[in-house]
């Protein structure tokens, strides 16, 4: 119930692809959902984050996708740079709650 | 996006001593800061719940007594490793909460510990 499920586990594309992360939760409480990513050697950061009341949010390259209907949620990154390699966690939280991590995706973006 | 920041961000001791890892909030106030932990190639592992002026809340199979954590003030929480062995070898990161609006998490750069 606790689960949030992420995949794929990698993910390689060429320069201005556009890579998909996906997630899905279980617990229908969840009422925040963060993406995060992290650079090898350092820690998290905060992209974006979306409440379950809007279906779409978009900052900048990065555009998350929600379905709450089939309880999912999905990190699209437009035009995609090798500066974007790094590995990206999907999260998800009940009011002030801990925040509940996926098991990360590793995105290899290549020139 | 607030700032948090972590000292040391490397450390090397022998086993069986302590190590002290500091966390501070740097342009805001928090009285919610988290520790984790992780390990390469894995997803962060909660330890636990810092809230400023009480004791902390340790998740399940986390020893109290070898990861102290103190909150003493609005900006700072502090994760000692007690009598370390080269098995709590890992990368601890510490996050804070922002709390209003989306209450967002931000974390630290990361500390990573090795135990010979």
């Amino acid at each position: 119930q606790q689960q949030v499920k992420q995949s794929p586990q990698s993910l390689i594309v060429q320069k201005g692809g556009i890579p998909i992360i996906n997630c899905a939760y279980e617990n229908t409480a969840f009422d925040y959902f963060p993406w995060y990513q992290q650079f090898p050697g350092k820690g998290p950061a905060l992209l974006i984050a979306i409440r379950p009341d809007v279906s779409e949010k978009k900052e900048g390259r990065f555009t998350i996708s929600f379905n709450k209907s089939a309880k999912q949620f999905s990190l699209h990154i437009m035009d995609s740079q090798p500066g974007d390699s790094a590995t990206y966690f999907c999260a998800a939280r009940s009011g002030t709650d801990k925040l509940i991590f996926g098991t990360g995706t590793r995105l290899q973006v290549f020139p | 996006g607030a700032v948090v920041s972590q000292h040391p961000s490397r450390v090397i001791c022998k086993s069986g001593t302590s190590v002290k890892i500091e966390c501070r909030s740097l342009d805001f106030q928090a009285t919610t800061m988290f520790w984790y932990r992780q390990f390469p190639k894995q997803s962060l592992m909660l330890m636990a719940t810092s809230n400023e002026g009480s004791k902390a809340t340790y998740e399940q199979g986390v020893e109290k007594d070898k990861f102290l954590i103190n909150h003493a003030s609005l900006t700072l929480s502090t994760l000692t490793v007690t009598s370390a062995h080269p098995e709590d070898s890992s990368f601890y990161i510490c996050s804070a909460l922002v709390a209003g609006g989306y209450n967002e998490q931000f974390f630290g750069p990361g500390t990573r510990l090795t135990v010979l």
